[in-house]
């Protein structure tokens, strides 16, 4: 089992919708959780962290976080074409050494 | 202020050849990062730094790979009689100190021929 797991998709939506983004971790002593956006050919870009069990909200974007089930999401509301991207799960280890998921790839269709 | 920087951005070798990759940091940053990425997969860390010292190297693949740090900056990673299996892009990223946010250079793609 992958430390940090993401459906490679691609997962594809209509602009305006809403995009959910999921991923599971297997160390339950994970204590914060980290989302990046790529876009091709670019580097990975933070956008959201979360540390606590429950919601947390910037702009658009929500983070979903569930401790108790090993599972973190993102959601995007009212995605636009320029939110088109890979979206990376991360969780730190000591030291900070981020371990990725593979990626979500996301498309925004107009 | 500047980004973290690395050069070069692409690089095309041949098999069996020695390469050398550099990072320079966000200036104050104490803690740089190194990770490769290969297509459709998520970054995988290879080693980072605390200042000049390498603080865990448990993710380079075999004793061909070596990283340097000399001056706490600018960092080198250096792979060794190449195989086609290193071509990826390599990450560097910086933090303030371990383990802070981290910070990305736009990467150098290595093409092993």
């Amino acid at each position: 089992q992958k430390e940090v797991e993401q459906n490679s998709g691609p997962l594809s939506v209509p602009e305006g919708a809403i995009a959910s983004l999921n991923c599971t971790y297997s160390d339950r002593g994970s204590q914060s959780f980290f989302w990046y956006r790529q876009y091709s050919g670019k580097s990975p870009e933070l956008i959201m962290s979360i540390y606590s069990n429950g919601d947390k909200e910037d702009g658009r974007f929500t983070a979903q976080l569930n401790k108790a089930s090993q599972y973190v999401s993102l959601l995007i509301r009212d995605s636009q074409p320029s939110d088109s991207a890979t979206y990376l799960c991360a969780v730190p280890r000591q030291g900070g050494k981020l371990i990725f998921g593979q990626g979500t790839e996301l498309s925004v269709k107009p | 202020g500047a980004g973290v920087s690395q050069t070069p951005s692409n690089k095309v070798t041949e098999k069996g050849k020695y390469v050398e990759l550099r990072c320079d940091p966000i200036s104050g940053h104490t803690a740089l990062y190194w990770y490769r990425q290969s297509l459709g997969q998520g970054p995988e860390f290879l080693i980072y730094f605390q200042g000049t010292g390498a603080a865990d190297d448990s993710g380079l693949p075999n004793d061909r790979f070596f990283a340097v740090r000399p001056e706490g900056s600018v960092s080198t990673l250096k792979i060794q009689r190449t195989e086609r299996g290193d071509s990826a892009v390599y990450l560097c990223a910086s933090s303030l100190m371990a383990p802070d946010t981290q910070y990305f250079g736009p990467g150098t793609r290595l093409t092993v021929l």
